[in-house]
């Protein structure tokens, strides 16, 4: 079935560092990708998506490319800043199923 | 505004009973979703629904149930035979036949005591 791999966590960046975050998949179909991002104590709000080859999404400074020849879809962002400490998932989307990878959390420090 | 609610947002059960949680959404979906999240983990599927008046499994049904008698409303019953229910559980929507996103509600954090 449908999976995903998430870098592990906890990331510490300082403020104005590059950030990336990995995320490779495994999927039977052609996935829709997904970065969703949680902040304490709230829900899932979505950062950014793509939904075929080569296609960047992207969002307050964030962005993912969907890699089809590596099933992968990384996060990247150029300069990080403390209100971006968070809970970030990748989640392929297949189906009208998610997969959630475990989540990588990310505290910025000024 | 369009949205998904989920309350309470904090929720205490003493050992041995049933709880029922709430997940309202007014965004039109077909497809309704719960997930259980615990301290640095993912999110786990409980169950699912992609339209009224049916549901699967999802990964860890054991010990919780669901309902689906209207299209907006998926409550969520976590009852005395699930062995450890402390946890943070979201509720989310999305639209059905495609690869599109899901949209969560805020969670609710229910604690055993």
């Amino acid at each position: 079935g449908d999976s995903v791999t998430q870098m592990e966590g906890p990331v510490t960046l300082s403020e104005e560092a590059f950030l990336t975050i990995n995320c490779t998949y495994t999927a039977t179909g052609y996935p829709s990708l997904f970065w969703y991002v949680q902040y304490p104590g709230e829900g899932l709000q979505l950062l950014l998506k793509a939904t075929k080859a080569d296609d960047k999404g992207s969002n307050k400074g964030f962005e993912a490319t969907y890699r089809k020849e590596t099933t992968s879809f990384h996060l990247e962002k150029g300069s990080v800043q403390v209100s971006d400490s968070a809970v970030y998932f990748c989640a392929p989307s297949h189906g009208n199923q998610f997969y959630f990878g475990t989540g990588t959390s990310l505290t910025v420090i000024p | 505004d369009g949205g998904i609610t989920q309350s309470p947002k904090y929720l205490f059960r003493k050992e041995g009973q049933n709880v029922t949680l709430s997940c309202e959404q007014n965004l039109n979906h077909d497809a309704m979703y719960w997930y259980r999240q615990d301290p640095g983990q993912g999110l786990r599927l409980i169950y699912y629904s992609q339209i009224v008046n049916d549901f699967q499994k999802g990964d860890i049904a054991e010990g919780y149930s669901v309902s689906r008698e209207k299209k907006e409303s998926f409550p969520l019953t976590v009852t005395s035979a699930q062995k450890n229910p402390t946890a943070f559980y979201l509720c989310a929507s999305g639209l059905m036949g495609g690869n599109t996103e899901a949209f969560f509600g805020q969670g609710t954090r229910l604690t055993v005591v």
